[in-house]
């Protein structure tokens, strides 16, 4: 059972717009603790895709997007492309755990 | 542009310990600080985090659930960070990650390079 709770999978037809959630506790997210995302395409290593909370880095397209608010956070897909079906993954630091914790990762796919 | 890559046996007898290695290309501890973490996915699951190590320090943070376990050090001189994980059991079969995150100021900022992955099964 992760520590950090997604929804196992999203769906959206092309073009629009798709929510994932990760929903954390006290000891992680709500904490402060930074929230990073990680998209992992088909038979690929995880890829960075949002890191501390809101940030794209370079390459990343500007319809990713996050946000972060009290124990959650939630990553946003704008303009959905069948290049985006793949599994996504929040991740963070937890104080008890003392270490990162995982959420269990959502699919998104594209109708 | 800087690359990971795991390398260790594919197959492991249970009872025994699973060594791997990550060897950083295109750039060395001494650039900057990072975390290097190992972690793992079996089959069809999602991600576990094993454990990390502070490239400065070399102070390592495991998973309470693999502690007892786990080891991980660090050759700054080839460039490599190492697991090893003993008394290994069916449970433990999984691909390996490696993976690195540049830490500024103690502010962690996600782990921007991966390894591909390295397929680890434990059988006898």
């Amino acid at each position: 059972q992760s520590v950090l709770t997604q929804p196992p999978s999203v769906s959206g037809a092309p073009g629009q717009k798709v929510t994932i959630s990760c929903t954390g506790s006290s000891s992680n997210i709500g904490a402060g603790y930074d929230v990073h995302w990680y998209q992992q395409l088909p038979r690929a290593a995880p890829k960075l895709l949002i890191y501390r909370n809101t940030n794209r880095p370079s390459g990343v397209p500007g319809r990713f997007s996050a946000s972060r608010s009290g124990s959650s956070a939630s990553l946003a897909i704008t303009g959905l492309q069948a290049e985006d079906e793949a599994d996504y993954y929040c991740q963070s630091y937890d104080s008890s755990l003392k270490g990162y914790v995982f959420g269990s990762g959502a699919k998104v796919t594209v109708l | 542009q800087v690359q990971l890559q795991e390398s260790g046996p594919g197959l492991v007898k249970p009872s025994q310990t699973l060594s791997l290695t990550c060897t950083v290309s295109g750039d060395s501890f001494s650039s900057d600080n990072y975390y290097c973490s190992w972690l793992r996915q079996p089959a069809g699951k999602g991600l576990e985090w094993i454990g990390r190590l502070y490239s400065s320090s070399g102070i390592s943070d495991y998973n309470p659930s693999l502690e007892s376990r786990v080891t991980m050090s660090l050759d700054t001189s080839k460039n490599q960070f190492s697991l090893r994980l003993n008394s290994v059991t069916a449970a433990d079969t999984a691909v390996y990650y490696c993976a690195r995150a540049r830490v500024v100021g103690g502010v962690d900022y996600g782990m921007a390079v991966w390894g591909h992955g390295t397929t680890v099964t434990v059988s006898s």
